[in-house]
């Protein structure tokens, strides 16, 4: 059964602090990886990612794919009140338009 | 553009109660998707569309059924809600065929009392 499993559930940090979140998955055959942020409503895009070892980065946010070892980061540095939300990953299936999401990590950046 | 529209945003419905939630978008996408959100369980895909006239089930289709009424328009009905379908449901839409990034709607909360 295909499954994204991402670790820490939830992590509390205070501003400036660097977090990495984790997505691992068991997935056979998949065409991307997405990143999402979700704060109190919809997700919003933040990363695709198709190949092994190519760092994206956004601002102080970045992530790169590892397909050997099957998993995903994501970092952010210099964090903000504002980087508060739920960070969710997700695979997108080959031959199909199926996303498989993770449970996601709560995020909390305290002043 | 709006992008993704949803309505409504709040329901609550007693237990046998039939209702559709609407979901449209503005960005001449070719897929559209229905995800349901519970606490501790992601996001899960109940049906999608991957074109106009064409629809399939995802990982948790019962008790949902669905109509892509136009390229623009993608409906989820509950034929006889159930307390466990209390939830957010998200719509979602993508241009298909190579762009992987899909556009959520604001969502709808769900109460079945």
């Amino acid at each position: 059964e295909d499954k994204v499993v991402q670790s820490p559930l939830s992590l509390v940090v205070h501003e400036g602090d660097t977090v990495t979140l984790n997505c691992s998955y068991e997935v056979t055959n998949f065409r991307s990886l997405l990143w999402y942020k979700q704060e109190k409503k919809a997700p919003t895009f933040l990363f695709m990612l198709t190949s092994s070892g190519i760092e994206k980065k956004s601002g102080r946010l970045s992530s790169i794919l590892d397909k050997k070892e099957l998993f995903s980061i994501l970092n952010i540095t210099a964090t903000q009140t504002g980087d508060s939300a739920v960070y969710l990953c997700a695979l997108l299936l080959y031959n199909t338009d199926k996303l498989i999401f993770g449970t996601g990590t709560r995020l909390q950046v305290f002043p | 553009n709006a992008g993704v529209t949803q309505t409504p945003k709040f329901q609550v419905l007693k237990t046998g109660q039939s209702m559709t939630l609407q979901c449209a978008q503005d960005m001449n996408h070719n897929s559209m998707y229905w995800y349901r959100q519970d606490p501790g369980m992601g996001l899960r895909l109940i049906y999608y569309s991957a074109s106009e006239g064409t629809t399939d089930k995802g990982e948790v289709p019962n008790g949902y059924n669905v109509s892509r009424l136009n390229k623009r328009e993608f409906s989820l009905r509950l034929e006889s809600a159930a307390p466990s379908q209390t939830s957010v449901y998200f719509c979602a839409s993508s241009d298909g065929g190579g762009s992987d990034e899909q556009y959520f709607g604001p969502g709808t909360r769900l109460t079945v009392t």
